[in-house]
């Protein structure tokens, strides 16, 4: 049963544009969110992250929306450029599942000039 | 010294064969961790080491034998392996329950 989703498995972004990821959960006992960004042959990289206590976090470029009640959160990348062009992973893990992270399936950004 | 490393890169073993894969961390984190990822999908847990203490297993065949020699250092060790196995394998560490930083994994072919 897959409880973390990532419904676009592909986007594509002008550079210099926004790029908006989304990701969709169903466990109401997520309490801490990931994104990671991975190229091929490598391991993921990791982004940012969101406690449930927060509905906002910035990163430079980066920041990441938390909506507890619709259960989705999604990651801003902006200005979007060639180099952001990956796979973007979401991963969430229950308040009782020590180091037990869910991961969506990956979203494939493709930044163009 | 703040990255996670992995050997071998590459590796590719017959279904007799026995190898092992070695992850090895200096940031001090106290937890471990081994995915197996396969093409285009996400990456799924395999183990977790605690204080140099298996934790977590996901019910993964007893062919994979993860090993926590030290606070800095895990192992999987591979045995009679399937071709269905082949697959990349990652190594991730934490400091705590949270945020993971991953290796850059060892790409394993089982013929």
């Amino acid at each position: 049963d897959q409880q973390v989703k990532q419904n676009s498995p592909s986007l594509s972004v002008q550079e210099g544009r926004i790029s908006i990821l989304n990701c969709d959960y169903t466990n109401s006992m997520f309490d801490y969110f990931l994104w990671y960004k991975k190229y091929p042959a490598e391991g993921p990289t990791f982004l940012i992250s969101i406690s449930s206590i927060k509905d906002k976090n910035e990163d430079g470029r980066f920041t990441v929306f938390l909506n507890k009640s619709a259960k989705h959160l999604s990651l801003h990348i902006v200005p979007s450029q060639p180099g952001d062009s990956a796979v973007y992973f979401c991963a969430a893990r229950a308040t009782d599942s020590w180091g037990k992270f869910q991961f969506g399936a990956g979203t494939q950004v493709v930044v163009t000039p | 010294d703040t990255e996670v490393t992995q050997t071998p890169k590459h590796l590719v073993m017959g279904m007799t064969n026995k190898k092992s894969l070695k992850c090895e961390q200096h940031m001090g984190h106290r937890a471990m961790y081994w995915y197996k990822q396969k093409a285009k999908k996400p990456p799924e847990l395999m183990f977790v080491y605690s204080y140099e203490k298996l934790s977590i297993n996901e019910s993964v065949p007893s062919r994979f034998s993860p090993e926590c020699p030290n606070s800095s250092l895990l192992n999987l060790h591979l045995h009679a392996l399937q071709p269905e196995d082949s697959a990349l394998y990652l190594c991730a560490s934490s400091p705590t329950s949270d945020t993971q930083y991953f290796g850059p994994g060892t790409r394993l072919t089982v013929l």
